[in-house]
């Protein structure tokens, strides 16, 4: 059964400009969350999607955005990065929407420059 | 303050012995909690989770929580050197509004 798979694995950015992730679940699950892992603040709840809809929302600013397609993957887009925004973003899938067993990609590594 | 507090370590204990992980928590809606494991470059693997105060047991492993004084463990028996990674608890509330709120992690090495 294949895991949780996200593209690209690492991104280099300009100050300014936009990125788009990609998640894909693993099959059969309806829900994905995503998380922003950075050494100050550790990992921290950006959004979660569960058939097509934002369930959920962490306190980031709305530069952050996702969407969820029929057949449950995932994109999350940054838009105007900053060099905060430097961190490795991870996405966790479960069949439930915030089901206790949630598994996590390999994550997208975004550097900001 | 962070809602979950974890010691970051390092943590260095002898292989073969027992590994005591704790976090402690502020949070009183979380109603369960995970232990996940996480390599160098990799994502969080999930170990185990408990729901409300009692252990839970998995092989080697063991988690533990009391609800009354917020405080989380998980138990490593017979450590081995693959173990050594960065440890990181979790809670969820019952309604998972808020996702996961993890620790920033304890990196533990069992030494050879």
């Amino acid at each position: 059964k294949a895991g949780v798979t996200q593209t690209p694995r690492y991104l280099i950015k300009t100050r300014g400009q936009q990125v788009t992730l990609s998640c894909s679940p693993i099959s059969g699950h309806r829900s994905v969350s995503w998380y922003q892992q950075t050494p100050g603040q550790g990992l921290q709840f950006l959004f979660e999607y569960f058939s097509e809809t934002q369930r959920n929302k962490g306190n980031f600013p709305g530069r952050f955005s996702g969407r969820q397609f029929s057949n449950s993957r995932s994109e999350m887009n940054v838009s105007t990065l900053e060099l905060g925004d430097s961190a490795l973003y991870l996405c966790a899938s479960s069949r439930f929407s915030q089901n206790t067993e949630a598994f996590f990609g390999q994550g997208t590594r975004l550097t900001v420059v | 303050q962070k809602e979950v507090e974890q010691d970051p370590g390092p943590l260095s204990v002898p292989e073969g012995a027992i590994v005591s992980l704790n976090c402690t928590y502020s949070n009183s809606a979380f109603q369960y909690f995970m232990w996940y494991r996480q390599y160098s470059r990799k994502g969080p693997e999930l170990l185990m989770y408990t729901y409300s105060s009692g252990n839970k047991e998995d092989g080697r492993f063991t988690a533990q929580v009391d609800k009354s004084s917020k405080y989380i463990s998980l138990f490593i028996r017979d450590s081995q050197p693959s173990d050594s990674a960065t440890y990181l608890c979790a809670g969820l509330s019952g309604g998972g509004a808020d996702g996961l709120t993890f620790g920033k992690g304890t990196h533990l090495i069992i030494q050879p």
